[in-house]
């Protein structure tokens, strides 16, 4: 079983607010790291798949970076809208879980207006 | 373009009973894996199908077992259940295993199990 941990496990933050939160795993057999969105009574929405060490991915008010040789990775929030409430998944692939997906616990952002 | 359907969406049996669940990949998609999330934990992951084979499981018994079908919709089948085995499950289909590619997965919207 491979640790992935996320942190905070949830946060409030208020609306035009920026926010950040993390996701550590192992920092050896790095293989890929993605990020999911899931809103509340949804399916879990792939945002990111990371695969170098430094990535820095974008998909409009949410990026994410990657530091495969520490083992982190945050994902940001710019100007928080209330839709941007939902629990944020990390997982980690790597060769030693034969390439299936270690979750995180999640971080649950709840955007206040 | 269908998305990952699953059904039922809500299910309540006693302890001992059996289970099946069902998922429906989405259009093109031959690899279906699946995740139980418990309680304030993260999905966690079961076991993997690849073209109707069993392509990888996780730390679950024996009693956990699945199905993928030609048309690459799967089952999951949870024999003797237990109280610990309430949670959701999730199914997640994608293009390919990925071993050595990385394939983005797309998720269901889950079963929640109870069992009483």
């Amino acid at each position: 079983i491979l640790n992935v941990e996320q942190s905070p496990q949830s946060l409030h933050v208020q609306e035009g607010d920026s926010t950040n939160f993390t996701c550590s795993f192992p920092s050896s057999n790095f293989y890929a790291l993605h990020w999911y969105r899931w809103e509340t009574a949804k399916s879990p929405e792939a945002l990111f798949v990371m695969t170098l060490n430094g990535d820095e991915k974008k998909k409009g008010r949410i990026s994410a970076t990657l530091n495969t040789k520490e083992g982190y990775s945050y994902l940001y929030i710019k100007g928080s809208q209330p839709e941007d409430s939902a629990t944020y998944l990390c997982a980690f692939e790597s060769p030693s879980n034969d390439y299936k997906l270690s979750f995180g616990a999640g971080t649950t952002v709840t955007v206040r207006a | 373009e269908t998305g990952v359907t699953q059904s039922p969406t809500h299910l309540i049996k006693t302890r001992g009973q059996q289970v099946t669940l069902r998922c429906s990949s989405q259009s093109g998609h031959n690899t279906v894996s699946w995740y139980q999330q418990a309680l304030g934990q993260g999905p966690q992951f079961i076991f993997q199908y690849y073209r109707e084979e069993e392509n990888g499981r996780g730390n679950f018994p024996p009693r956990f077992s699945g199905l993928q079908f030609p048309n690459y919709s799967s089952e999951l089948n949870v024999n003797a259940l237990e109280l610990d085995d309430s949670a959701l499950y999730l199914c997640a289909s994608s293009l390919g295993p990925g071993q050595g590619m990385t394939y983005e997965q797309y998720f269901g919207p889950g079963t929640r199990l109870t069992v009483t």
